[in-house]
């Protein structure tokens, strides 16, 4: 069974901070997403990447930036936390680009 | 950008009717998939579409790939409470670089004992 397990269910943080969320994949998967999920809004994308130190943007970019430095793990990175990145975070990997992607359970994130 | 736009954003039925919702691209799609995410749960993928006019089926789960490959649909025959949750597609785009998912709003299916 594939596991996508993120680092914290749940997170507070005040405005400004720095905040890493991490994501580990047991699967040897290529390919890692980062979404947020909003009510009414579905899932975006962030970033993505589809091999180690490698990176896209997705449709929603602006002010994450993301880190691969093991095929296994995947980060995200809020550099100076806003009220409006208050979110659920959803990691998933897949094994190859056009294929079933496996989600985390998610990260809720607050900021105060 | 691509857009894939999902209705009805809501469904209340009652346990035993007929569930349907629509996914549509406004470009034509190398392959569409479905997730189910339940309440409180992460999104599972649920089946992918390929084939211009494909149709599969999983029990009482059935799931349709336009001629076109601009659309899509899932019907849910009899729903019962464990089909509760929320319903996306994903459109994967044709041509180099597709990596990317575009997933549609859901729709978010409540089902009436």
């Amino acid at each position: 069974d594939v596991k996508v397990t993120q680092s914290s269910r749940y997170l507070v943080k005040r405005t400004g901070e720095k905040v890493f969320l991490e994501c580990v994949q047991d699967m040897d998967h290529e390919n890692m997403f980062w979404y947020r999920q909003d009510p009414g809004l579905g899932l975006r994308l962030i970033y993505f990447s589809y091999d180690v130190k490698m990176k896209e943007k997705g449709d929603i970019p602006e002010g994450y930036s993301v880190s691969r430095e093991k095929k296994e793990r995947f980060s995200l990175i809020l550099e100076s936390a806003s009220t409006n990145q208050t979110s659920m975070y959803l990691c998933a990997s897949s094994w190859f680009y056009g294929v079933e992607q496996y989600f985390g359970p998610g990260t809720r994130l607050t900021v105060t | 950008g691509q857009q894939v736009m999902q209705i009805p954003q809501y469904q209340h039925v009652q346990e035993g009717e007929d569930f349907t919702t629509y996914c549509n691209s406004s470009t034509t799609l190398s392959n569409i998939q479905w997730y189910k995410q339940r309440p409180g749960g992460h999104p599972v993928f649920l089946i992918q579409l390929v084939k211009s006019g494909e149709v599969k089926k999983q029990k009482r789960l059935t799931f349709q790939f336009g001629e076109a490959k601009k659309n899509s649909s899932l019907h849910i025959t009899a729903t019962q409470t464990t089909d509760v949750g929320t319903y996306f597609c994903a459109g994967q785009r044709s041509g180099a670089g597709s990596y990317q998912l575009t997933f549609g709003k859901g729709t978010k299916l409540s089902v009436i004992p």
